[in-house]
C-alpha cells in the first residue's frame, strides 16, 4: 500500500519568510502527486499537481513544488509567505495503474500559521 | 461552473441511529470518491465509483457503511447503527477520470457528530 509522510505537523512563520514543507511517499510504481490546501472554514482546494514532465511545478498563489523521483519526495515551497497563507496543507499521491488506481493517499497535514 | 456539493453540512445523531449523506458531483465527472477526515486518522479513502464499473469498496471500515451512486451522478453514503467513532467530516470528491487518473475536486464535507 502507498503511504505519505509530511514531516512537519505545525509550522509557524512570520510574513515574508520562506516556506518549505516536506512530503515523502512510498510506492514503487508511477504516481501522480498533489498538494491540497484547506483554509480556515473552507473545503480542500487543489494547490498544484504533478502528473509528468517538468518536475518543478507551479501552482496558485506563488507556490511551487519539486518532484524528486530518486528521493520519493514532493516538497512544497514558497519564497515569501503571507498572512493569508495560514491554512492546513496536505500532500497526496495516487497510483496511475493497479488495484488502487484513483484513490488518493494523504499525509497527515501540516498546519501553517503566518504571523503578520 | 458549480463545484461538488454535499448535504447536509452538519448532522448530529444519536448512537445507534442510521444516517444518509448526499453528494452531487461536478456535472460530467464520471468518477466519485468518498473520504473521511477525522482527528485521529487524518484523511482516509472510503469508496470509489467509476462510471458503470463495480465500485472499489475496500476502504469502508465496516459493514455498517455502504454507498450507492444512482444514474452515474448523485451518491449517498449510508452509515447504519452509528457509533461515536464514526464522528468525522465526510468528504466527497469527483473527477473526469475518462480512463485516465485525473484531479479530484472536493466538496465542503458533511460534519457528522454521533452523541
Amino acid at each position: 500500500a502507498q503511504s505519505v509522510s509530511q514531516h512537519n505537523h505545525h509550522v509557524i512563520l512570520s510574513e515574508a519568510a520562506s516556506l518549505e514543507l516536506g512530503c515523502n511517499y512510498s510506492y514503487g510504481g508511477t504516481v501522480n502527486l498533489f498538494w491540497y490546501v484547506q483554509y480556515p472554514g473552507q473545503h480542500l482546494q487543489l494547490l498544484l499537481k504533478y502528473f509528468s514532465g517538468d518536475p518543478l511545478v507551479k501552482g496558485i498563489k506563488g507556490f511551487e513544488a519539486e518532484f524528486i523521483k530518486s528521493k520519493f519526495s514532493f516538497n512544497l515551497r514558497k519564497p515569501s509567505v503571507q498572512w493569508s497563507d495560514t491554512a492546513e496543507y496536505f500532500c497526496a499521491v495516487n497510483a496511475r495503474r493497479g488495484s488502487t488506481l484513483g484513490r488518493l493517499y494523504f499525509g497527515r497535514g501540516t498546519q501553517l500559521t503566518v504571523w503578520p | 461552473g458549480a463545484g461538488v456539493s454535499q448535504s447536509p453540512s452538519n448532522k448530529v445523531t444519536e448512537k445507534g441511529k442510521d444516517v444518509e449523506l448526499r453528494c452531487d458531483p461536478i456535472s460530467g465527472h464520471t468518477a466519485l470518491y468518498w473520504y473521511r477526515q477525522s482527528l485521529g486518522q487524518g484523511l482516509e479513502f472510503l469508496i470509489y465509483f467509476q462510471g458503470n464499473s463495480a465500485p472499489d469498496k475496500s476502504g469502508l471500515p465496516s459493514d455498517r457503511f455502504s454507498a450507492e451512486r444512482t444514474g452515474g451522478s448523485v451518491s449517498t453514503l449510508t452509515i447504519q447503527r452509528t457509533q461515536q467513532e464514526d464522528s468525522a467530516v465526510y468528504l466527497c470528491a469527483s473527477s473526469r477520470a475518462s480512463g485516465v487518473v485525473d484531479t479530484q475536486y472536493f466538496g465542503p464535507g458533511t460534519r457528522l457528530t454521533v452523541l
